[in-house]
């Protein structure tokens, strides 16, 4: 079991330009979440899956943030026309929905900076 | 809605000394709870987590949190600092219809002086 893995860990991009990162979750966790976190902020909850379905988007996620999980292993995070204010740590979670908590184990995370 | 507040961005301490971060949350069902650690650059660890049973509850790395219902309190100790306990902490809950959405406070930089 390697964890979760993000890829890529940092992206520099001008703004107006499109990003997509990757996020590969622990093998057989069915959820898989996306989290945004700021300078100086604790992570906020964006989306997220149970198998290939998106069950859940917060109101962060405007019209250029979509989300795939398309066979319910990795996801991908695309955001389009990127801002300034999309700079940020993305980061991903996975886990296995039980009967506990379905505790979310975290990935390194993506740094994006939009100059 | 369930909101998580951290008492204090920054914590110091010196080596050897107790442990105290401050979490305080608000939920109207019953509240899982947990404590992450965050290192720089880096993801978010877990240290521990409450779900129901024991209100006293043991993590990794000597920390322990105790939930205090009647308070609506989840402080993480722990009675030795080390120079590695040195980072950024995170307390989150989630429950109810919010089952598996974190909600988390602001986090709380602890940083260890020899």
């Amino acid at each position: 079991d390697t964890g979760v893995s993000q890829d890529p860990r940092h992206k520099i991009t001008k703004r107006g330009q499109n990003v997509t990162f990757r996020c590969d979750p622990i093998s057989e966790h069915n959820r898989l979440y996306w989290y945004r976190q700021t300078l100086g902020q604790g992570p906020e909850f964006l989306t997220y899956f149970q198998n290939e379905a998106q069950l859940e988007k917060s109101r962060l996620l405007s019209d250029r943030f979509s989300a795939e999980r398309p066979k319910g292993s990795f996801s991908t995070l695309e955001i389009q026309r990127t801002e300034q204010g999309d700079s940020a740590m993305y980061l991903c979670a996975s886990s296995l929905v039980a009967t506990d908590t379905d505790t979310q184990y975290f990935g390194p995370g993506t740094r994006l900076t939009v100059l | 809605a369930q909101s998580v507040t951290q008492l204090g961005s920054h914590v110091s301490v010196s080596e050897g000394a107790l442990v105290l971060l401050r979490c305080n949350y608000s939920s109207s069902v019953p509240p899982y709870l947990f404590w992450y650690v965050q290192y720089p650059n880096q993801g978010l660890q877990l240290l521990l987590k409450y779900t129901t049973g024991a209100t006293l509850v043991k993590g990794i790395n000597g920390f322990e949190a105790e939930f205090k219902k009647s308070e609506t309190s989840f402080h993480l100790t722990k009675p030795s600092a080390h120079m590695s306990d040195a980072a950024e902490y995170f307390c989150a809950v989630s429950g109810g219809t919010s089952y598996g959405k974190l909600t988390f406070g602001q986090g709380t930089i602890l940083t260890v002086h020899p």
